[in-house]
């Protein structure tokens, strides 16, 4: 079975520098996609970037993106340039084949201003 | 392009008592699915249907919660009886792809409280 864990239940940041997340998942699969999902107090969920596993080169969305370490089975996100808005609960999830995605348990981000 | 909708957005029940969620998936997107987020944790997958056929439904505790997906649109979520260990956001999200390879698109959620 997948497993997604993500061993930070909370981190903060100062405004303007770079926080990384961490993420470590397990599965048998050689295909696979990874996610990090954002969500703000509203509780809407949104993808905020993407990786297939088949990908070496690392996704980037503008201030966001990943370090994919595929052996080490481990998929940290990057913010930088940290702002207010970043504010939020970061979901770490990953899904292989068809199966059902997998939600990590969850980083709350603080920013401090 | 409008979201995945959902409503109500939120509701108060006591123990016992019935209640349905209703969601209306991003037009086009086959795939729907209701996830159950207890505070504090990442959602969990209750259902999944591929237009409106039930794909996975292993974690949905059948003795309560049912599912239904008519016209493979828009889908119901009840819960009967509740209980107390129910409360939680009930979230919706739909994928245009038959798995989640695209990511998927959640709806706001509906936060339900059983007292």
């Amino acid at each position: 079975a997948q497993t997604v864990t993500q061993s930070q239940p909370e981190m903060s940041v100062q405004e303007a520098e770079t926080v990384t997340l961490s993420c470590t998942y397990d599965t048998s699969e050689s295909d696979y996609y990874l996610f990090w999902y954002k969500q703000p107090p509203s509780r809407q969920m949104i993808l905020v970037i993407r990786q297939e596993a088949y990908k070496q080169q690392n996704a980037t969305e503008n201030r966001f993106s990943v370090n994919f370490q595929k052996a080490a089975k481990s998929f940290s996100l990057k913010i930088s340039d940290s702002q207010l808005g970043d504010a939020a609960m970061y979901f770490c999830a990953s899904i292989q084949g068809a199966q059902k995605l997998v939600f990590g348990q969850g980083t709350r981000l603080t920013i401090n201003p | 392009e409008a979201g995945v909708a959902q409503s109500p957005r939120y509701k108060i029940i006591e123990k016992r008592q019935s209640v349905a969620f209703w969601c209306n998936p991003i037009s086009g997107h086959a795939t729907l699915y209701w996830y159950q987020q207890i505070l504090g944790q990442g959602p969990k997958l209750l259902i999944q249907f591929q237009n409106n056929g039930v794909v996975d439904d292993s974690q949905l505790p059948k003795d309560r919660f049912s599912a239904e997906r008519l016209k493979g649109v828009d889908s119901t979520l009840k819960i009967q009886p509740a209980k107390l260990e129910d409360s939680a956001v009930y979230l919706c999200a739909s994928s245009l792809e038959g798995w989640s390879g695209g990511g998927e698109f959640f709806g706001p959620g509906t936060r339900l409280t059983v007292l």
